[in-house]
């Protein structure tokens, strides 16, 4: 089966460097995506890693280590707009096609 | 450019009644998603279209739940009969290509079913 895990909450005062683990357990894996979703909004798209290292975008960047079947998603300079929820998701391929297999979420909390 | 549009946003009914959603995907974006994401919870999976061809339901309750996109534009989503613990906020996404790894989001209805 697939899996993956992430923690439920994450707080941080503004400013600050956050880090949003991913570990997952699955087949066919291609690539890790990011989403970041701020609450009653949708999942918009921040990152996507398919080999190992480290992908910067502006003040967000995301790594990904195969070999561990880890991953994160790193927020510098954090600000109040970036608290939302965070998703990892793999990005797979089953039968015909490529698909997603979100995790549970990660609430980041910034504080001033 | 346009983004992804759903409509209704918010919608009640009773259980055992029957609802459908609505879906305009990015113009030209071949392939469509519809999820399921219950409060709490990341979004999971119900179907994929690849223009108007179905290319994965296996997460798709088919007893109760249809999708269909006509013309590989629009497409619906249907629930009948509903029930309780199908309250949830039902998105569509749509990519450009097949990867996949890249999706637009709509702004998703919220179904409460009573």
């Amino acid at each position: 089966g697939q899996s993956l895990e992430q923690p439920s909450e994450v707080t941080a005062v503004e400013g600050a460097i956050v880090q949003i683990n991913c570990t997952y357990q699955t087949s066919g894996f291609y690539g890790l995506s990011w989403y970041q979703q701020h609450d009653g909004g949708a999942p918009t798209f921040l990152s996507y890693n398919a080999l190992d290292g480290l992908e910067e975008t502006g003040r967000f960047s995301s790594f990904l280590s195969r070999s561990d079947s880890y991953g994160y998603l790193l927020l510098q300079e954090l600000q109040m707009k970036d608290s939302a929820s965070y998703f990892c998701a793999v990005r797979v391929y089953g039968g015909a096609t490529n698909k997603l297999i979100f995790g549970t979420g990660t609430l980041l909390a910034v504080q001033p | 450019e346009a983004g992804v549009a759903q409509s209704p946003r918010y919608k009640i009914i009773e259980k055992r009644q029957s609802v459908a959603f609505w879906c305009n995907p990015i113009s030209g974006h071949a392939t469509l998603y519809w999820y399921q994401q219950i409060l709490g919870q990341g979004p999971k999976l119900l179907i994929q279209f690849q223009n108007n061809g179905v290319v994965d339901d296996s997460q798709l309750p088919k007893d109760r739940f249809s999708a269909e996109r006509l013309k590989g534009v629009d497409s619906t989503l249907k629930i009948q009969p509903a029930k309780l613990e199908d309250s949830a906020v039902y998105l569509c996404a749509s990519s450009a290509g097949t990867s996949g790894y890249e999706q637009y989001f709509g702004p998703g209805t919220r179904l409460t079913v009573t």
